[in-house]
C-alpha cells in the first residue's frame, strides 16, 4: 500500500453515462497525476496538478474529460458521455517533488 | 515518433537465477528514469530510478544500468524470487518531469 487511495475500484457503466473517480493521495505530497492504461500496455499520462493547479494536459485528455483538485487534497476524474474506448484502468499517482511517483491501485472502468 | 520501449514482452527465468530486464528509449532530452513493477490489479509499484548524471545506480537485489551512449536502460534483479513475478515497466521523462512516458512492459515469470 503506497498511502495513494483510489475509488472506486471498479466501474461499470453503460455507454453514454457520466462517471467520477475520486484519488487521495498523500497527504504532504503537492503533486498528483492522471493516468490510463489499457491492457497489455504502461500507463499513458492524462494530466497533472500542483496543489490545485492544473498545469499540464494530455491530448488524450479530450473535451469529455475534466480532472479537478479543489483544495489541493484529493481529486476527481470525470468522463461525460462514456464511450467503450474509454475502458481502461485509471491510475492516481501523487509525488512531493519532481521524482517519484507513487501510485495508487487504479480504477477499473468496463463501458457496455 | 519518440517512445519508450523494451526488447522482449516475457521473460522467464528460474528460481535463484539472476533476471536483466531490458528498455530502449529514443528521448534524448530524457534525464530521469524509473523502473516500476506491477502485479496483477495493482497500480505501478517504485522499484529504483536513476538519473542521467549516472550510468549504475543499486539498490536490494536490484541494480539499474543506464547507457545514455546506445539510450539503454536495464533492470537487473539477482537472486530471483517468485514474488518477483509481475510486469515491470521503464518510464522516461523526456526532459519534463511533469509526464513521464512508460514503455509496454516486460512480464516476468519465476520458475521455482
Amino acid at each position: 500500500d503506497t498511502g495513494v487511495s483510489q475509488d472506486p475500484r471498479h466501474k461499470i457503466t453503460k455507454r453514454g453515462q457520466n462517471v467520477t473517480f475520486r484519488c487521495d493521495p498523500i497527504s504532504e505530497h503537492n503533486r498528483l497525476y492522471w493516468y490510463r492504461q489499457t491492457l497489455g500496455q504502461g500507463p499513458e499520462f492524462l494530466t497533472y496538478f500542483q496543489n490545485e493547479a492544473q498545469l499540464e494536459k494530455s491530448r488524450l485528455l479530450s473535451d469529455r474529460f475534466s480532472a479537478e483538485r479543489p483544495k489541493g487534497s484529493f481529486s476527481t476524474l470525470e468522463i461525460q458521455r462514456t464511450e467503450q474506448g474509454d475502458s481502461a484502468m485509471y491510475l492516481c499517482a501523487s509525488s512531493y517533488t519532481q521524482n517519484e511517483q507513487f501510485f495508487g491501485p487504479g480504477t477499473r472502468l468496463t463501458v457496455l | 515518433g519518440e517512445s519508450v520501449g523494451l526488447h522482449l514482452p516475457t521473460l522467464s527465468v528460474q528460481e535463484g537465477d539472476n533476471s536483466i530486464i531490458n528498455c530502449a528509449y529514443s528521448n534524448s532530452a530524457s534525464d530521469y528514469f524509473i523502473w516500476y513493477k506491477q502485479e496483477s490489479g495493482k497500480g505501478p509499484q517504485f522499484i529504483i530510478d536513476i538519473r542521467s548524471n549516472m550510468d549504475k545506480r543499486q539498490g536490494q537485489r536490484v541494480t539499474v544500468l543506464l547507457n545514455k551512449t546506445v539510450k539503454h536502460l536495464s533492470l537487473q534483479i539477482a537472486a530471483t524470487q517468485p514474488g518477483d513475478s509481475a510486469v515491470y515497466f521503464c518510464a522516461e521523462n523526456g526532459g519534463n518531469n511533469n509526464d513521464m512516458r512508460f514503455g509496454a512492459g516486460t512480464r516476468l515469470t519465476v520458475k521455482p
